[in-house]
């Protein structure tokens, strides 16, 4: 069974571009989670999607948005991007995002310079 | 003070030892999980619970719903169970806990040989 599958694994953006992330999850999940890891705040809770709706968000500002499509794959985007966005940006699957497992992909390395 | 606080916060131990890390949290939950990083970011899940014990190899993990209290053992610890341990929850929180964990900042472990 495939694990949770993100892309691209690293990224080198300049200030005020935007990126997209994917996320793979493991066939049979409909929910992702997004969360964005940095050294002085840990691991933070973005948004989840389940069967293409957003039903959860985190604290954080508009710039980052996120689609989840009829597979059950997702994607995030931040748009203007900040130095402050540098993070590892995590995205874990469930079977329903409640009660159920979470299975993390290997992770984004985002650097904004 | 953080819904979910975890000790120690750096464990240095020899191979062959007994270790214990320990996760508190504030808030009630439907599930507490025990993830493992290693250097280059990738999470793997070690343990769900919601109560009572599981044990996987020389992993054991208890939780004490009760006191809120939950610990992870490791039994005769290598050099490879290095990585960080997160301790995370599950809100018992409807809608709002909706595929999010809350996070503790993580007990990085070194065992040398």
């Amino acid at each position: 069974k495939a694990g949770v599958t993100q892309t691209p694994r690293y990224l080198i953006k300049t200030r005020g571009q935007q990126v997209t992330l994917s996320c793979s999850p493991i066939s049979g999940h409909r929910s992702v989670s997004w969360y964005q890891q940095t050294p002085g705040q840990g691991l933070q809770f973005l948004f989840e999607y389940f069967s293409e709706t957003q039903r959860n968000k985190g604290n954080f500002p508009g710039r980052f948005s996120g689609r989840q499509f009829s597979n059950s794959r997702s994607e995030m985007n931040v748009s203007t991007l900040e130095l402050g966005d540098s993070a590892l940006y995590l995205c874990a699957s469930s079977l329903t995002g409640t009660h159920t497992e979470a299975f993390f992909g290997q992770g984004t390395r985002l650097t904004v310079v | 003070k953080n819904e979910v606080e975890q000790s120690p916060q750096n464990l240095t131990a020899q191979e062959g030892e007994f270790i214990t890390i320990n996760c508190s949290y504030s808030v009630g939950i439907s599930a507490l999980h025990w993830l493992q990083q290693h250097p280059g970011g990738g999470i793997v899940s070690l343990f769900m619970l919601s109560s009572g014990k599981k044990k996987h190899g020389r992993l054991i993990a208890t939780i004490n719903i009760q006191e809120k209290h939950s610990s992870l053992h490791i039994t005769a610890s290598h050099p490879r169970d290095s990585a960080v341990y997160i301790c995370a929850v599950s809100l018992n929180a409807g809608g709002t806990s909706y595929g999010k964990l809350t996070f503790g900042q993580g007990t990085i472990l070194t065992v040398h040989p």
